[in-house]
């Protein structure tokens, strides 16, 4: 079982719905990055968070410690949002270095 | 520039070749990372350099790979006797010094696709 667990796998939808992906984890954490990466490959961090909520636009990201679980959400979806989005930890033993999901594709569909 | 560069964007070589990559942190940015990532994978963690100690090279898959980083600066990255498993996209990211007790967020490169034949 990988560390970093994200669902789902792929995910489309229509232009303006409300998206979620989900990212679990297993070990304890300092911080958790959410990514996006289009094509072509270009890796954006979108959020790094420890605790709580956080808010970008028509983004938010929540991190639930506790249950070792975070959410990403896009509101009111738009065709541009379309990308490879990554959930990435570090934990709190060992190097300082990110463990990655392997990502959830989205498509928005006009 | 005021982002992490990386060069070249694309590489194509022969088994058994030779090959190095560039990358250019942020300016100011101590901590330099070199991430990997293979068709159809996830990303996955080559090796850490953070100022002046020594790099953690515990994600480096061979002994054919290493990496120094020069001055506190650029970074190369050189794979030897390239095979075609090497074959993947290259990603270098920095961040502000990274510590025991501290984390700072990481900016990422555009990468290098690198494909050997």
């Amino acid at each position: 079982k990988n560390e970093v667990e994200q669902s789902p796998q792929n995910l489309t939808a229509q232009e303006g719905e409300f998206i979620t992906i989900n990212c679990s984890y297993s070990v304890g954490i300092s911080a958790l990055h959410w990514l996006q990466q289009h094509p072509g490959g270009g890796i954006v961090s979108l959020f790094m968070l420890s605790s709580g909520k956080k808010k970008h636009g028509r983004l938010i990201a929540t991190i639930n410690i506790q249950e070792k679980h975070s959410s990403l959400h896009i509101t009111a979806s738009h065709p541009r949002d379309s990308a490879v989005y990554i959930c990435a930890v570090l934990a709190l033993q060992g190097a300082q270095k990110l463990v990655f999901g392997q990502g959830t594709r989205l498509t928005i569909n006009p | 520039g005021a982002g992490v560069s990386q060069s070249p964007s694309n590489k194509v070589t022969e088994k058994g070749k030779d090959v190095e990559l560039r990358c250019d942190p942020i300016s100011g940015h101590t901590a330099l990372y070199w991430y990997r990532q293979s068709l159809g994978q996830g990303l996955e963690f080559l090796i850490y350099f953070q100022g002046n100690s020594a790099p953690d090279k515990s994600g480096l898959p061979s002994d054919r790979f290493s990496a120094e980083r020069t001055g506190g600066s650029v970074s190369t990255l050189t794979i030897q006797r390239t095979q075609q498993e090497d074959s993947a996209v290259y990603l270098c990211a920095s961040s502000l010094e990274a510590g025991a007790s501290s984390y700072n967020e990481q900016f990422f490169g555009p990468g290098t696709r690198l494909t050997v034949l």
